[in-house]
């Protein structure tokens, strides 16, 4: 199966950051990757699809790109809701998800 | 809006078959174009998909589950169910139930989540 590796594991920002997580597929995925934020407690949350697309209702500042196998998610200008963990996904061979990349602040 | 809720046994025993329902309001399962998934989150394993169920009825399942699972659905009820056996430690887990709405837009993502359930397997 096809793994996916997010790094980092943990990242530190402040509000009002750029940051950008990255997630590497084991093989080429095409651009068929997605991005979900997950909050303590609560479901994930899909934050972008096709590598790039931007879910509906999702805020502009969340922004994806990359094909085959490299891929980021970048978050313009944190916002304090934007803390919590991020998971990639692929849809290329069945469904598999990184591990994760929890954004804390700084 | 549609959205799904999860019901069943909070605590399995080794060997047993774990069951889950989830709970379709606000649209109806069978309409002809949902695909609905089961994933489970668990510290040692992270987001996994388990397999899904489409309106029309076919079921794909994660290879690596294939011989112990089964997901249906009763449209008289607008629940699909979970079945899981053989079940060990290793799947003691948040069940969640997804759901994937416009599979031609967004591809095979999940744009709907139910709140999850937590199951422990345990004697």
């Amino acid at each position: 199966d096809i793994q996916m590796i997010q790094s980092p594991s943990t990242l530190s920002a402040s509000v009002g950051d750029r940051v950008t997580i990255t997630c590497r597929a084991s093989q080429s995925v095409g651009s068929l990757l997605a991005w979900y934020q997950q909050k303590p407690g609560k479901a994930p949350n899909l934050l972008i699809y096709k590598a790039s697309s931007l879910q509906n209702g999702v805020p502009s500042r969340f922004s994806g790109s990359g094909s085959g196998t490299d891929f980021t998610l970048t978050i313009s200008g944190l916002q304090p809701d934007d803390f919590a963990t991020y998971y990639c996904q692929q849809y290329h061979t069945y469904y598999t998800f990184g591990q994760g990349t929890k954004l804390e602040i700084k | 809006q549609v959205q799904l809720q999860e019901s069943g046994s909070a605590l399995v025993r080794p060997s047993q078959t774990l069951s889950l329902t989830c709970s379709v309001s606000g649209g109806s399962i069978g309409s002809g174009h949902f695909y609905w998934s089961w994933i489970r989150q668990s510290p040692g394993k992270g987001l996994e998909w388990m397999g899904y169920i489409h309106d029309s009825g076919s079921t794909y399942f994660n290879p690596t589950l294939q011989s112990r699972i089964t997901i249906s659905v009763d449209t008289s009820k607008n629940h699909f169910s979970l079945k899981l056996n053989s079940v060990t430690a290793a799947d003691t887990a948040v069940y969640y139930c997804a759901s994937t709405s416009s599979v031609v837009v967004t591809g095979m993502t999940f744009d709907l989540w139910g709140r999850g359930s937590q199951v422990t397997v345990s004697s």
